[in-house]
Parts: C-alpha cells; structure tokens; sequence
C-alpha cells in the first residue's frame, strides 16, 4: 500500500538552527500537509499546500516557518530558527483531494530541541 | 471555527469486553467526522470517517461510530477489544465547505487493553 514517509525520524538541534523536515507525500495526492504534536498534546493542523502554493495556514505557522515542494515528490517543512517550544513531533500527510478525503500521515518526525 | 472534545483521556478495558471512546464536536457549519489511532511510535492511521449517509459508518480493526447531529456526537465502538487494540485514539473534524482538508483534532484518549 502506497504510504507517506518522512525522514528524519528523529533530529536533535540547537535552539536557533534552521531544520529542514522532508516528506515524500503518496504519487497521485494533490494536496499535502503538516501537523505537529507536542508530547502529551494533541495534534495540530500547521498548514496546507496546493497547487504549489499554501492554501491555509494556522496561527501556528508564522514566519519562521515555510514549506516548498522542490521537486515533483519531495514537499518539506523549514524551520528557520528553532525555539525549545518548537520541540514536538511533525506529520506529513497527503490526500488526493481535499475536504472529506482520507488524509494518509507518515510516521513523523521527531524534533528535539536544546 | 470548529472543536472536539474526547470526554475520556484514558480508557482502561479488559481484553473481549465492549468500548465506547466518546467523542463531541462544536461547530458552525457542517463538518467531515474520523477517528484515527495511533500505536505506540507510530503515524496516524485512519480508522473510519463519516461524510454523509448511514450515520452508522464501519471501520477497520472491527470498529464502528454513530454520528448524531442532534448530539454533536461521534462516538467509537467496538463490541469485543484485543489486546492489540492499545493504542490512542483521535477524533477530529474537518469543514465541508473548504477544499483544504484541514482537521482540528482532539486531545486523544488512551485505551488500555488488559488481559
């Protein structure tokens, strides 16, 4: 079964370094997104990403973040410069449309920050 | 904007009795409902949704879920757990009326299978 995967699993960092997240969402899916999950928390929808552009965001998602589809499988999560409040672990999901469709995630990323 | 509420944080049960996850939502217009699960390190995986039709809507892994509107509620069910079934379980919510499938989800609840 085609499935989204991320890597790295894991990542520590430094607090303000810059973390590049990379995801390669299922082949056929159109529309791609990220979520995060503090330890203990729930889920969070961070954004969303069509047609090559964001189509929503939340207000998680300021302006140390941003997302790119570089090519025509990767699509990855930058963060440019890590707080200990952004320590949590991060989804790549995927569907093939948007509302109402199954959203496939990955495994996650785990990031770490000290 | 919408919400949800998992009235359980943690479920403890006895391996091949009956669960019941309860799940209640809040929102202004009409809204896609899905349970996930998550096994320990792992992603989300989804369970069931429910879009539109049969408010009774199966899943996979034996479990199913009663929409009632009246109720904002979307409650999880499975007659007869395992063992493997230890896991956390998410509810969440997504608007009709956008094309982004974006879903707010809730807090979670921990079930517990005991032999």
């Amino acid at each position: 079964e085609p499935e989204v995967t991320q890597t790295p699993s894991h990542q520590v960092t430094q607090m303000g370094q810059e973390v590049i997240l990379r995801c390669v969402p299922i082949s056929n899916h159109l529309y791609f997104y990220w979520y995060r999950q503090i330890l203990g928390q729930k889920v969070e929808f961070l954004v969303s990403f069509y047609n090559n552009e964001i189509s929503e965001k939340s207000e998680i998602f300021d302006d140390q973040f941003s997302v790119e589809r570089p090519d025509g499988s990767n699509f990855t999560l930058k963060i440019r410069s890590t707080k200990l409040e952004d320590s949590a672990m991060y989804f790549c999901a995927s569907s093939e449309l948007g509302s109402g469709n199954t959203i496939y995630f990955g495994e996650g990323s785990w990031l770490t920050v000290v | 904007a919408q919400s949800v509420t998992q009235l359980d944080s943690q479920v403890p049960v006895f391996e091949e009795a009956p669960v019941e996850l309860r799940c209640n939502y809040s929102s202004s217009v009409s809204v896609y409902l899905f349970w996930y699960v998550q096994y320990p390190n792992q992603g989300l995986q989804l369970l069931l949704k429910y879009l539109s039709g049969s408010t009774l809507v199966k899943g996979i892994n034996g479990f199913e879920a009663e929409f009632n509107k009246s109720q904002t509620s979307f409650h999880l069910r499975k007659p007869s757990v395992h063992i493997s079934d230890t896991a956390e379980y998410f509810c969440a919510v997504s608007d009709r009326s956008t094309n982004a499938g974006k879903s707010t989800f809730g807090d979670g609840t921990t079930l517990t299978v005991k032999p």
